[in-house]
């Protein structure tokens, strides 16, 4: 079966420490999400992008967040500086637009910023 | 905007009892998209179902079933025979578009006790 591939599985850094999450779609998938976890939160919406274009990126924190796709076989988020209320599981996500697919998850990043 | 509450937090049964999960959801357009997703405790996202707003056939599949009534704006997720297996963090969510970002609901912990 295809899956969505995120890395690192896991992360532990510090404070201030500049944090990549990498996300390799589902061949064929035009769309990819980015998602984060938290308890307080749930789960919420950061970032999608639609044929590597972002469509919206509404749902992330601009001074220190980016998310782009330098191909597409690639998404990446970054976030710098880092900071504790980052800690989050972030999860990425692919599909397809116009077909009855759903988006398809990856198994998450867990972060946590010390 | 739109919005998508799971009013029960946790909920406990004894193995081999039915168990309903309720989700009400809000939401402007007419067209959209209702899913379920399952969390184990391994923490990965699983795909149950998906439904779009103009299907109010309720569907079946083992032991699980889904109700949807646009007349409440519910999208009820019942388990029929719990099983130990089927504990987990169940999430409802809204799509406005096919393959857009999913809104969630913040999620209904579900304990099967043997």
């Amino acid at each position: 079966d295809a899956r969505v591939t995120q890395t690192p599985r896991h992360k532990v850094t510090e404070m201030g420490q500049e944090v990549t999450m990498r996300c390799q779609p589902i061949l064929g998938h035009n769309t990819v999400f980015w998602y984060r976890q938290t308890m307080m939160q749930g789960l919420e919406l950061l970032a999608y992008f639609r044929n590597r274009a972002p469509l919206d990126d509404s749902g992330m924190p601009k001074d220190r967040f980016s998310a782009e796709m330098p191909d597409a076989t690639l998404a990446t988020l970054k976030i710098q500086p880092s900071e504790p209320r980052d800690s989050a599981v972030y999860f990425c996500a692919s599909g397809l637009s116009y077909s009855n697919q759903p988006q398809h998850f990856g198994d998450g990043t867990r972060l946590s910023i010390l | 905007a739109q919005k998508v509450t799971q009013a029960q937090t946790e909920i406990s049964v004894v193995e081999k009892e039915d168990v309903t999960l309720d989700c009400v959801y809000e939401t402007r357009d007419t067209t959209y998209y209702l899913f379920w997703y399952k969390q184990p405790p391994s923490g990965e996202l699983v795909f149950l179902i998906r439904r779009n707003s103009f299907d109010e056939q309720n569907e079946i599949s083992g032991r699980y079933s889904w109700n949807f009534q646009k007349s409440t704006s519910s999208f009820n997720f019942t388990i029929t025979a719990s099983q130990v297996v089927d504990s987990a963090v169940y999430f409802c969510a809204l799509s406005e578009g096919g393959a857009d970002g999913l809104t969630f609901g913040k999620g209904t912990h579900l304990i099967i006790q043997p």
